[in-house]
């Protein structure tokens, strides 16, 4: 039920470019995007509640592929600050109501 | 949006002993997640927070030993009970709702030895 998030790692340069899949195996009810750092609670990023939904702030955006069941964060021209784990999260609606995330992508940017 | 505080941050427990998380948030919410996360995985859930109801427990996980208060709309506990280093992980707190962005304590190191 988890999402399933590749790659599972990624290094990049500063400035280079980089994108991030979430697949799930269910249908995707709404896509969350978060950050975490070391040591940190994973910090929000942006959701898509609408299939074909595509967001996005600074140089960071998001497209959602609602039939396809998948989700990409697309980074671009990189900064230092990106580095950190990504997850993808979804909301589970069917009997209880839960959040789930996908496996995580480690991304690190080098100077 | 929603600031929580979770105490304590770190911990390091005996073997056997019980250690019980408490998160407080600034709000009244209805929902309220409580999640484990070993070393380099993502966030596995635990259990759902309901209030004045049982918590409602993920595959895997059980109330005996990881029972769960939720005497408000604002406050939530969980206990790990006769800990194993198996339980050493950063557990987290964390509340949302439906179409909203989920909003986290800071999480407890928890190291049992």
């Amino acid at each position: 039920q988890q999402p399933v998030q590749s790659p599972q790692a990624v290094i990049l340069r500063e400035g280079e470019d980089a994108v991030i899949n979430c697949s799930s195996s269910k249908a995707l009810y709404s896509v969350h995007w978060y950050r975490q750092k070391h040591g940190e609670a994973p910090v929000f990023l942006m959701i898509l509640l609408k299939g074909g939904e595509q967001k996005g702030h600074d140089k960071i955006s998001a497209s959602f592929n609602e039939k396809k069941q998948q989700s990409s964060l697309y980074l671009t021209a990189s900064q230092l600050s990106y580095s950190g784990t990504y997850f993808c999260g979804t909301e589970i609606t069917s009997g209880t109501y839960k959040y789930i995330f996908g496996t995580g992508t480690r991304l690190k940017v080098l100077a | 949006s929603a600031v929580i505080s979770q105490k304590p941050s770190r911990d390091i427990c005996q073997r056997g002993t019980s250690l019980t998380i408490q998160c407080q948030v600034d709000s009244q919410v209805t929902m309220m997640f409580w999640y484990r996360q070993q070393p380099g995985q993502s966030l596995t859930l635990i259990a759902t927070a309901n209030q004045g109801s049982e918590a409602t427990y993920e595959s895997g996980f059980v109330i005996d030993k990881f029972p769960i208060s939720r005497p408000n709309l604002t406050f939530s506990t969980l206990t790990v009970s006769n800990m194993s280093p198996e339980d050493s992980s950063i557990y987290l707190c964390s509340v949302g709702g439906e179409n909203t962005e989920a909003f986290f304590g800071q999480g407890t190191r928890l190291t049992v030895v």
